[in-house]
Parts: structure tokens; C-alpha cells; sequence
């Protein structure tokens, strides 16, 4: 079992729709989760990050988490063809002392 | 307010050689993680530097050694290349007491 699992997509979703990205992890007793947007031929770049059960909104874009369910989602809303690109979870487990585990990544693609 | 930085951008190496990708961090930010993404795959943690010290290792064997120096910059070499370290090597940068890092553009390795 991977310790971070993402669909790999592609996603598809039409433009203004909501984007639904997915993340399961391993370590029941990770603390702290993030989303990291990844467009082709750039480097990770940090959205969303969140600590506690329930929804965390940023603009477009809402963080969700369940640690019971070791779950943690991404919406985005209004979808924009600038949001295609791969998107990152990433998750510090507890046991893994200073270390984020990154997922494989969910490719999404917004058609205008 | 100056992002992280790497530096080269892009490198060319054969095989059993030796290669350094340089590093500075995020203003304000005293921690720096490196990481490999091969094509397709998510960031793997290599190691984190902190106080001039490795912090903590990933899975990566003892030809991948860094440093870290007292304005925070970090040097990440690697001894002996293999064809399979052709990857984008990036660094990130955080506060030692955050969990929140910020990758710089990376470096692409190519080893031939």
C-alpha cells in the first residue's frame, strides 16, 4: 500500500464546473496535509494546507479532511483551463519525523 | 520578497560523474528539503538540512550527500551518477517550527 494515493487521472471537467480531486493515506496519525499545484515543466506550488477535520476555503479553492477516513479532498471551484496541470497531495505522516510524502498526482484537464 | 532559487537549470552528466545543485532558501526561511521527481511521479524525499545539519534521510543511498551553510544556502551532491538519477531535483524551503514548504523552479538532471 502507498503511503499517499491519488487517481492519476486525467480528469476532465468542463470549464465552470467543480473539480473534485482525492487522497487517501496510510499513517493514521499524519497531522498535516497539502495540496500542491504542479503545471508540465514547472516546479510544485503550494494552494491549500490544512491541519484539522472539516473545510478550509480559499478563494476557489476548498481544502477537505477526515482523518477517520484517512481522507483528504480538493475542490475547485468554477473551473478555469488555467487550472489544468497535475495536483499534489502531500501529507506529513506523524511517524515520518520531518518528511512529506508526496502522492503521484491527479492530471486535470479544464475544457474551455 | 525573494523566492527560493536554484541554480543550474538545467545540467548534462555521464554516467559516473559528479554532480552539485545549489540552493537558497525562501527569505525568512532557515530549512531546505530536497527532493527527486522522476517523470510522472510525485516529489521523493531526499533529505532536509537545518542548523547546518541533515535532519533527516529518505530512501536515497549514500551517493546523494548535502550541506548546508551559514546563510541557509544548501548544496546537494551527487557522486557516482547513474543513468536512473535523470530527474527534476528540487529544492524547498520552509521554517524549521512550519510545516508549509516552497519549492524553487528545480533543477532538470540528464545523465547520459
Amino acid at each position: 500500500q502507498k503511503e499517499v494515493e491519488q487517481n492519476s487521472g486525467p480528469l476532465s471537467v468542463p470549464e465552470g464546473a467543480i473539480a473534485s480531486l482525492n487522497c487517501t493515506y496510510s499513517d493514521r496519525g499524519s497531522q498535516s496535509f497539502f495540496w500542491y499545484r504542479q503545471y508540465s515543466g514547472k516546479s510544485p506550488e503550494l494552494i491549500m494546507s490544512i491541519y484539522s477535520n472539516g473545510d478550509k476555503e480559499d478563494g476557489r479553492f476548498t481544502a477537505q479532511l477526515n482523518k477517520a477516513s484517512q481522507y483528504v479532498s480538493l475542490l475547485i471551484r468554477d473551473s478555469q483551463p488555467s487550472d489544468s496541470a497535475t495536483y499534489l497531495c502531500a501529507v506529513t505522516p506523524v511517524g515520518g519525523g520531518f518528511k512529506t510524502i508526496f502522492g503521484a498526482g491527479t492530471r486535470l484537464f479544464v475544457k474551455a | 520578497d525573494a523566492g527560493v532559487t536554484q541554480s543550474p537549470t538545467h545540467l548534462i552528466k555521464t554516467r559516473g560523474q559528479q554532480v552539485t545543485l545549489r540552493c537558497s532558501p525562501k527569505s525568512g526561511h532557515d530549512t531546505v528539503s530536497w527532493y527527486q521527481q522522476a517523470l510522472g511521479q510525485g516529489p521523493q524525499f531526499i533529505f532536509q538540512y537545518y542548523e547546518e545539519e541533515e535532519r533527516q534521510r529518505g530512501n536515497f543511498p549514500d551517493r546523494f550527500s548535502g550541506h548546508q551553510f551559514p546563510n541557509y544556502s544548501s548544496e546537494l551532491n551527487v557522486n557516482a551518477l547513474l543513468l536512473g538519477d535523470s530527474a527534476l531535483y528540487l529544492c524547498a524551503s520552509s521554517r524549521h517550527r512550519g510545516n508549509e514548504q516552497f519549492f524553487g523552479p528545480g533543477t532538470r538532471l540528464t545523465v547520459l
